[in-house]
């Protein structure tokens, strides 16, 4: 059973950047056709994808983050992590690491317990 | 960006009535890449069904999923108490995904 953790501080300053870890148990990061994301919820709202990263190191953002996000993989580790910069209070949210399986057909099978991260000085 | 809009928001039913919950896209998903998750409160998400109809592992048969292009139903044929939470459906499409606001199944 593959299993994700998601690490990292509940309480970012704004205009810092947030950091976040997710480690992977139960199976290789290095392997297979798998998307390892990092997706958001809101307080009450809405899931948000912000994007993947694959075992490569290839990534693909949402447009709409882009610009502010970067993902890493520590294959050695069996982590992958995210940076987001210039954070701001709309950034406040639940954020979750999920497996996305490109085997059949790109579902989110496998998701940690998520992690609350508050944007606040 | 494939928008997809679920309804209703609120589904108000009592245990063993059958629900129907409804995704539109704003753009043909591609291939059936369209799942349905179901999320309790203080949870993560769960995927019950993927590539449109396909119900994930140890998921009970009275979730199916259906539908085609840009209209997606999730079926629970008769609800059971631990099946009131919330309902989003996803569609994958050029290398990135999106999510529905999500559906909220409540106890009549």
């Amino acid at each position: 059973q593959v299993r994700l953790q998601e690490s990292g501080p509940g309480l970012v300053k704004p205009s810092e950047t947030l950091s976040l870890t997710c480690t992977v148990s139960g199976g290789s990061i290095n392997s297979g056709a798998y998307y390892w994301s990092w997706i958001r919820q809101h307080p009450g709202k809405g899931l948000e994808w912000i994007g993947y990263i694959y075992h490569s190191g290839s990534t693909s953002n949402n447009p709409s983050l882009s610009s502010r996000v970067s993902m890493s993989v520590d294959t050695s580790k069996n982590q992958f992590s995210l940076k987001m910069t210039s954070v701001t209070a709309a950034d406040t949210a639940v954020y979750y690491c999920a497996r996305g399986n490109g085997y059949n057909n790109f579902p989110f099978d496998f998701w940690g317990q998520g992690t609350l991260v508050a944007v606040s000085s | 960006e494939n928008v997809l809009t679920q309804s209703p928001a609120t589904l108000s039913l009592s245990p063993g009535e059958r629900a129907t919950l409804s995704c539109r896209a704003s753009q043909s998903v591609s291939s059936g890449h369209l799942a349905w998750y179901q999320q309790r409160p203080g949870q993560a998400p769960r995927l019950l069904i993927y590539a449109t109809s396909s119900r994930a592992t140890g998921i009970p048969d009275r979730f199916s999923g259906s539908g085609s292009g840009t209209d997606f139903t999730l079926t629970i044929s008769r609800l059971e108490p631990e099946d009131f939470a919330v309902y989003f459906c996803q569609q994958f499409g050029r290398s990135t995904w999106t999510f529905g606001q999500g559906t909220k199944v409540e106890i009549k």
